[in-house]
C-alpha cells in the first residue's frame, strides 16, 4: 500500500524557516518525481515544488522560487521541502504527493495527508 | 485568477447526473496536455479522480466519468449520492507557466 506521511509542520514567525518531510513507503520511491502541494485555509490546491525522480531537476512556483529547497534522499525514501523567509501567504496545508506519467503528461497518483504551516507572530 | 476554469458551484438531487466542466487554453489543452481531476472530501486529502481526461483508477466508482471538447473538460458525475459531496479540481499542464496548475475548483452540494 503506498503511504506518503507528512511532518514537520508549524507555527512560525514571519521570515522564519521550516523543514518538512515526507517518509514515502509501498512503492519504488526512486522510480518516481514528487511534488509539494500546498493549500492555503478555503482556498484551492496550488503546485509549490517538484523533483525528478533522482533529484536531477526541480521545479518552483514563481512565488516560493529562490525560498524554498526540494531534496530527496532516496536512500531513505524521503522527500524534504526546506522553507525560508515565510510570509503570511505561505500559510497553509501542505501536501506531498507521488507523480505518474505518460508520455509528456503527469497527475499526482497518491498524496499524504498534510501538514499545516502557520506564519504568524 | 486560475488558468484553468472551473465553476465555483454545482448542485444536484441525489440520483441526478451533474457535470463540472474545465477550461484551459492554447497553452495547456490546446497545447495537448491532459486534463485529470481530483475529488477533495470536507477535511480530506485530495484523491485522484480521473486521469488522461477519461481513465478511472482502480477503486473509483464508474458514476464518474471524464471527457474532453475543444480546449475544455468535463467531469459527469451520474447517480449523484451525498458521498459524492466535496471539491472537485481539474489540473494540468501549462506551457507558458512551465508547471502543473489546477482549476479553482468546485464545490458539489448534493441537495
Amino acid at each position: 500500500e503506498v503511504q506518503l506521511v507528512e511532518s514537520g509542520g508549524g507555527l512560525v514567525q514571519p521570515g522564519g524557516s521550516l523543514r518538512l518531510t515526507c517518509a514515502a513507503s509501498g512503492f519504488t520511491f526512486n522510480n518516481h518525481a514528487m511534488h509539494w502541494v500546498r493549500q492555503a485555509p478555503g482556498k484551492g490546491l496550488e503546485y509549490v515544488s517538484a523533483i525528478t525522480s533522482n533529484g536531477g531537476r526541480t521545479y518552483y512556483v514563481d512565488s516560493v522560487r529562490g525560498r524554498f529547497t526540494i531534496s530527496r534522499d532516496n536512500s531513505k525514501n524521503t522527500l524534504y521541502l526546506q522553507m525560508g523567509s515565510l510570509r503570511a501567504e505561505d500559510m497553509a496545508v501542505y501536501y506531498c504527493a507521488r507523480e505518474s506519467s505518460y508520455g509528456s503528461n503527469w497527475y499526482s497518483d497518491y498524496w499524504g495527508q498534510g501538514t499545516l504551516v502557520t506564519v504568524s507572530s | 485568477q486560475f488558468v484553468l476554469t472551473q465553476p465555483p458551484s454545482v448542485s444536484g438531487a441525489p440520483g441526478q447526473r451533474v457535470t463540472i466542466s474545465c477550461t484551459g487554453s492554447s497553452s495547456n489543452i490546446g497545447a495537448g496536455y491532459d486534463i485529470h481531476w481530483y475529488q477533495q472530501l470536507p477535511g480530506a486529502a485530495p484523491k485522484l479522480l480521473i486521469y488522461g481526461y477519461t481513465n478511472r483508477p482502480s477503486g473509483v466508482p464508474d458514476r464518474f466519468s471524464g471527457s474532453k471538447s475543444g480546449t475544455s473538460a468535463s467531469l459527469a458525475i451520474t447517480g449523484l449520492q451525498a458521498e459524492d459531496e466535496a471539491d472537485y479540481y481539474c489540473q494540468s499542464y501549462d506551457i507558458s507557466l512551465r508547471g502543473g496548475v489546477f482549476g479553482g475548483g468546485t464545490k458539489l452540494t448534493v441537495l
